[in-house]
C-alpha cells in the first residue's frame, strides 16, 4: 500500500514554455502533499506544502507565480513550472501524507531538463 | 533556527558495520525518520523513532535519544546495494519534516 506515482518521469522542454507534473496517491487519500526539488548531489529542498482544497504554502524563496501548485482532490496534486528556464532543470519529487501519521510516501520523481 | 547535522560522506567495507549519526535542534519533536535514497531515485522509508531506544529491523537498526537530540542508523552486514544517501528527518512542532542534508555512504568490496 501507500503508493505514489508521478508523471512524467522525465521531460525535456524549451526555455519559456510551461511544464505540468502530476502526483497521484494510488491507494490512499492524501490530505497533504509536498513538492521537493533536488539538485545533483544536494539534499531535498521543500518547495511547498499543499492541503486538499486549499492554497499551497510556499517555502521562502520559492516563487508561487512560477511554480503553480494545485491540489484539487485527495489523490491528485499538480506542479506547473511556468516560463521555464535552464536553471529550473532539476529533479522534482512529490510526497503525500495521510491525516493519520507523519510518514511521507514519495513518488518516483520527475527529471526536468530545460534547454 | 532548526538544524539537523549528519556527516556528508562515509566509507565502509562490504560485510562490515557502519553507524550514521544525526543530531538535531528543532522547534518541538514528533519523531525522527531515516530514509534511503539511491542516486536518481526518490527516498524510501527505512525507520521511524518517536520514543528513546533502539528499533531493529533486519540488517538496519535506528536509535533515538530525545534528551541528547541524537539518533543513529546502524547498518550491519553491508552489501554493495547499500551504497546510497541516508537522510535523517525530524517532525517538528508544526508536524513538518525538517530534512538533514544526507550522508552519502560508499561501500567498497
Amino acid at each position: 500500500g501507500a503508493v505514489v506515482s508521478q508523471h512524467p518521469s522525465w521531460v525535456i522542454c524549451k526555455s519559456g514554455t510551461s511544464v505540468k507534473i502530476e502526483c497521484r496517491s494510488l491507494d490512499f487519500q492524501a490530505t497533504t502533499m509536498f513538492w521537493y526539488r533536488q539538485f545533483p548531489k544536494q539534499s531535498l529542498m521543500l518547495m511547498a506544502t499543499s492541503n486538499e482544497g486549499s492554497k499551497a504554502t510556499y517555502e521562502q524563496g520559492v516563487e508561487k507565480d512560477k511554480f503553480l501548485i494545485n491540489h484539487a482532490s485527495l489523490t491528485l496534486s499538480t506542479l506547473t513550472v511556468t516560463s521555464a528556464h535552464p536553471e529550473d532543470s532539476s529533479f522534482y519529487i512529490c510526497s503525500a501524507r495521510t491525516s493519520v501519521d507523519y510518514e511521507q510516501y514519495f513518488g518516483p520523481g520527475t527529471r526536468l531538463t530545460v534547454t | 533556527g532548526q538544524n539537523i547535522d549528519q556527516p556528508t560522506e562515509m566509507t565502509a567495507t562490504e560485510g562490515a558495520i557502519v553507524q550514521i549519526n544525526c543530531t538535531y535542534q528543532t522547534s518541538g519533536f514528533n519523531g525522527l525518520f531515516w530514509y534511503q535514497q539511491h542516486a536518481g531515485e526518490a527516498p524510501t522509508f527505512l525507520s521511524y523513532n518517536v520514543l528513546d531506544g533502539l528499533e531493529e529491523k533486519g540488517r538496519f537498526s535506528s536509535f533515538l535519544s530525545r534528551s541528547k537530540g541524537y539518533s543513529y542508523l546502524l547498518l550491519k552486514e553491508l552489501q554493495m546495494k547499500d551504497s546510497a544517501s541516508y537522510l535523517c528527518a525530524v517532525v517538528d512542532s508544526n508536524y513538518q519534516l525538517i530534512w538533514g542534508a544526507g550522508t552519502k555512504l560508499i561501500i567498497k568490496p
